[in-house]
């Protein structure tokens, strides 16, 4: 069985700021694939990043930034100076094959 | 062009009615896939179809009735729904198991 834990419900932040999502995931395949998804107001799930459990690399994409730590079983993801545009929900997943297991997601909100 | 649309965006009807969401990718991806959202829960998957098989069904109620008919259009046939199915209908698509999937807009169902 799949299991991910985002523990944070919400973020609200001033522009500027950092902010750190978390995401702890609990799975008995030793290969696995893990996502991070965006879901703004508008409804869309917008696919962010995807990292295979054998690649432990973290990642960063203009403000965006991964740290999967694979002894903790966790895969966090930072965006720095955020900007009221990021304000959405932000969905962590995991996926041995074709099926998702989504967090409860955090709903993150950039005041100016 | 990674997109996903999905037709009507939104839907009202009775519960003796029938209806129908299509979805439509042009990736070439091979998997297609239906998920159900309520208001501030992550997506739930409904069916997988891989290969245009069904290759997972979720335990989904009868009524509603999937649909493959070549490798870039998914439908999802509604029959008798109940006021609890009220959602937003995703579509999505992957190359296989394991990529990243591609969501398209969602249609919001509402059933009176």
């Amino acid at each position: 069985a799949q299991k991910v834990t985002q523990a944070q419900t919400e973020i609200s932040v001033v522009e500027k700021e950092d902010v750190t999502l978390d995401c702890v995931y609990e799975t008995r395949d030793t290969t696995y694939y893990l996502f991070w998804y965006k879901q703004p107001p508008s409804g869309e799930l917008v696919f962010l990043i995807r990292r295979n459990s054998f690649d432990e690399q973290n990642e960063i994409s203009g403000r965006y930034s991964w740290n999967f730590q694979k002894s903790t079983s966790s895969f966090n993801f930072t965006i720095t100076a955020s900007q009221v545009v990021d304000s959405a929900v932000y969905f962590c997943a995991l996926s041995p094959d074709y099926k998702l297991s989504f967090g409860a997601g955090t709903t993150v909100t950039v005041r100016a | 062009d990674t997109e996903v649309t999905q037709t009507p965006k939104h839907l009202v009807m009775g519960m003796t009615n029938k209806k129908s969401l299509k979805c439509e990718q042009h990736m070439g991806h091979r998997a297609m896939y239906w998920y159900k959202q309520k208001a501030k829960k992550p997506p739930e998957l409904m069916f997988v179809y891989s290969y245009e098989k069904l290759s997972i069904n979720e335990s989904v109620p009868s009524r509603f009735s999937p649909e493959c008919p070549n490798s870039s259009l998914l439908n999802l046939h509604l029959h008798a729904l109940q006021p609890e199915d009220s959602a937003l209908y995703l579509c999505a698509s992957s190359q296989r198991g394991g990529n990243e999937q591609y969501f398209g807009p969602g249609t919001r169902l509402t059933v009176t």
